[in-house]
């Protein structure tokens, strides 16, 4: 198994325009979960799905964050506009439903706004 | 709301010591709880797990030691190698998903 995987891995971005990331889930997972990792804050939960449904965005950060699963496979996590703020690491993870706890993640996907 | 608290936030070990980070966590309704491992520039990897209804679980040189009255739980990287040097998350979850620690960059020297 390929493992979860993030598209790009690092991201530049300028103040203003939209990023967008990219997670592919393990095959057969049905649970996938955005993180955040900063220095500051840690590893934050973003928002979560469970078959394909937002369960919980309450980690959010604002409006301009969305994130979408278009299909049981495949997951979006949108800003737009981007902020300086915005900067940090982000990860995505699946699991399976039955066994919510045991995350795996990926690589991450290194986001720098200028 | 810091739900798992974690100490101490970087740590140095000599190779062959014993490395211990310590976890306490708020949430009574977390029924799961892992040690995630993360090397530069890789997503955490989960490392080792505890359920609650035992004290201790050892996977080769570590071991995760909960103690349930005292909502804590920590974790023991004994024969510490230069090889163990990376971040380590504590975390927990119930039916919810895992919230984590901040993290100890640990540094395993020669």
């Amino acid at each position: 198994d390929a493992g979860v995987i993030q598209s790009p891995r690092h991201e530049v971005t300028e103040m203003g325009q939209e990023v967008t990331l990219r997670c592919k889930l393990i095959s057969g997972h049905n649970s996938l979960f955005w993180y955040r990792q900063t220095m500051m804050r840690g590893l934050e939960l973003l928002i979560y799905f469970n078959n394909n449904v937002p369960i919980d965005d309450s980690g959010m950060p604002e409006d301009r964050f969305s994130a979408k699963m278009p299909n049981a496979s495949f997951s979006t996590l949108k800003i737009q506009p981007s902020e300086p703020r915005d900067s940090a690491v982000y990860f995505c993870a699946s699991s399976f439903l039955s066994r919510a706890s045991e995350a795996f993640f990926g690589q991450g996907t290194r986001l720098t706004v200028v | 709301q810091q739900q798992v608290k974690q100490s101490p936030q970087s740590l140095i070990v000599q190779k062959g010591g014993i490395s211990i980070i310590n976890c306490a966590y708020e949430n009574t309704a977390f029924d799961y709880f892992p040690w995630y491992q993360q090397f530069p520039g890789k997503g955490p990897a989960l490392l080792i797990a505890i359920r609650p209804d035992v004290s201790e679980k050892k996977e080769g040189r570590f071991t995760i030691s909960f103690n349930k009255s005292a909502k804590q739980f920590s974790l023991h990287i004994m024969d510490s190698q230069p090889g163990d040097s990376a971040t380590y998350f504590c975390a927990g979850a119930g039916n919810t998903p895992l919230v984590f620690g901040k993290g100890t960059r640990l540094s395993v020297i020669a």
